[in-house]
């Protein structure tokens, strides 16, 4: 069993839907969660970065975390083509050194 | 800010030949730098970390002699790949972590190697 589990898709949503991305863990001792988003042939780039359960909210991303259940989730509102990529979830031990550990990534097209 | 780049973005080789790749964190100090690998679709594979000032501590089934790296600044790591081989062709991205951060990555545009 992988560590973490992310469903690789392909994901296919219309312009301004709601889309919903998640990961699931089995390691309870993941204390650090992030949401990378990498576009074809680049490196990843950092959107949402969490330590608690709950949610944290920034422009139309909202992350949650829910550590009873190991479950996070990404919310992408009015969702645009500019957001079709590839979306990754990450998450850290708390004495990890830093050490990621990636889902294998979501590919997410938003079409016209 | 929280900017990282590598150079070059793209690189073909001769098989038996050695290329090196730079990390650089533009605006941020990074005691600790990443080095990942990643194949078409799949996940970044983490190689090595790189610590300023101290040898590189690289995961299992990493060669450490293949696969070179050097830390000599805050801003700069760098990665060789020593007698590459076309199953070396793959995409290199290096991450940095914000001294000032507590566990915040910031991830290069990553370095296309091709090995012919």
């Amino acid at each position: 069993q992988k560590e973490v589990e992310q469903d690789p898709g392909p994901l296919s949503v219309p312009e301004g839907a709601i889309v919903s991305l998640n990961c699931t863990y089995s390691n309870s001792a993941f204390q650090y969660f992030m949401w990378y988003r990498q576009y074809s042939r680049k490196g990843p780039e950092l959107l949402m970065y969490t330590y608690s359960s709950g949610n944290k909210e920034d422009g139309r991303f909202t992350a949650q975390v829910d550590k009873s259940s190991k479950y996070i989730s990404l919310f992408i509102r009015d969702s645009q083509p500019s957001d079709s990529a590839t979306y990754l979830c990450a998450m850290n031990l708390a004495g990890g050194g830093n050490k990621l550990t990636f889902g294998t990534g979501t590919q997410l097209k938003v079409e016209l | 800010g929280a900017v990282v780049s590598q150079h070059p973005s793209r690189v073909i080789c001769k098989s038996g030949t050695s290329v090196k790749i730079e990390c650089r964190s533009l605006d941020f100090q990074a005691t600790t730098m990443f080095w990942y690998r990643q194949f078409p679709k799949k996940s970044l594979m983490l190689m090595a970390t790189s610590n300023e000032g101290s040898k590189a501590t690289y995961e299992q089934g990493v060669e450490k002699d293949k696969f070179l790296i050097n830390h000599a600044s805050l801003t700069l790591s760098t990665l060789t790949v020593t007698s590459a081989h076309p199953e070396d062709s793959s995409f290199y991205i290096c991450s940095a972590r914000d001294s000032a951060s507590s566990r915040e990555q910031f991830f290069g545009p990553g370095t296309r190697l091709t090995v012919l």
